[in-house]
């Protein structure tokens, strides 16, 4: 069965440090994965996405993937207090089929 | 550009009544979209795969004759929640993707919370 998983968290990091947040996924099949926040009450909105081994930088975040290792890591620079959230972890199988989504990691900035 | 739009947003009604929610691509063409209910402090669960002019595909444990879903053109699909109960309220989002290119991002509605009394 394909699975990805997350640390629940709660994940608690001070403002201005770097919160790192990661995945792991089962099936080696997997080809993209991609990283969502969901604020509470709210729909879950798209950070971004990687394919490729190795880094992939977007303004304060960075998307990391290690296919031999099977993970996927999201790393939020210079955390402010609106990155308090709940980041949902997928990954994609076969085109036309759903994403596949982890329970989601809590993420805490105090101020 | 990417934008699903759903409606409606929240909706309280009473026991028993049918309750349909609609899900649209407003700027491209979705042959595919996908249906999830979050129940609070929990994990997105993914109901059905909605396919253009075809039947959905029910995820295992969703009752397809609760769960009514209609995909009758390329921007539109909707879910119709009939004969809702209390333990039916939650919070209901649809997604869709560009393309069926597995390496493309589902888009998310806005969502729509339904309690039903």
């Amino acid at each position: 069965q394909k699975e990805v998983e997350q640390n629940s968290g709660p994940l608690s990091v001070p403002e201005g440090a770097i919160a790192s947040l990661n995945c792991t996924y089962s099936d080696r099949g997997s080809q993209s994965f991609f990283w969502y926040r969901q604020y509470s009450g709210k729909s879950p909105e798209l950070i971004m996405f990687i394919y490729s081994n190795g880094d992939k930088e977007d303004g304060r975040f960075t998307a990391q993937l290690n296919k031999a290792s099977q993970y996927v890591s999201l790393l939020i620079r210079d955390s402010q207090p609106s990155d308090s959230a709940t980041y949902l972890c997928a990954a994609a199988y076969q085109a036309g089929t759903a994403l596949i989504f982890g329970k989601g990691t809590t993420l805490s900035v105090s101020s | 550009g990417a934008v699903v739009s759903q409606h409606p947003s929240r909706v309280i009604c009473k026991s028993g009544t049918s309750v349909k929610i609609e899900c649209r691509s407003l700027d491209f063409q979705a042959t595919t979209m996908f249906w999830y209910r979050q129940f609070p402090k929990q994990s997105l669960m993914l109901m059905a795969t909605s396919n253009e002019g075809s039947k959905a595909t029910y995820e295992q444990g969703v009752e397809k004759d609760k769960f009514l879903i209609n995909h009758a053109s390329l921007t539109l699909s909707t879910l119709t929640v009939t004969s809702a109960h209390p333990e039916d309220s939650s919070f209901y989002i649809c997604s869709a993707r560009v393309t069926i290119d597995s390496n493309q991002p589902q888009h998310f509605g806005d969502g729509t919370r339904l309690s039903i009394l």
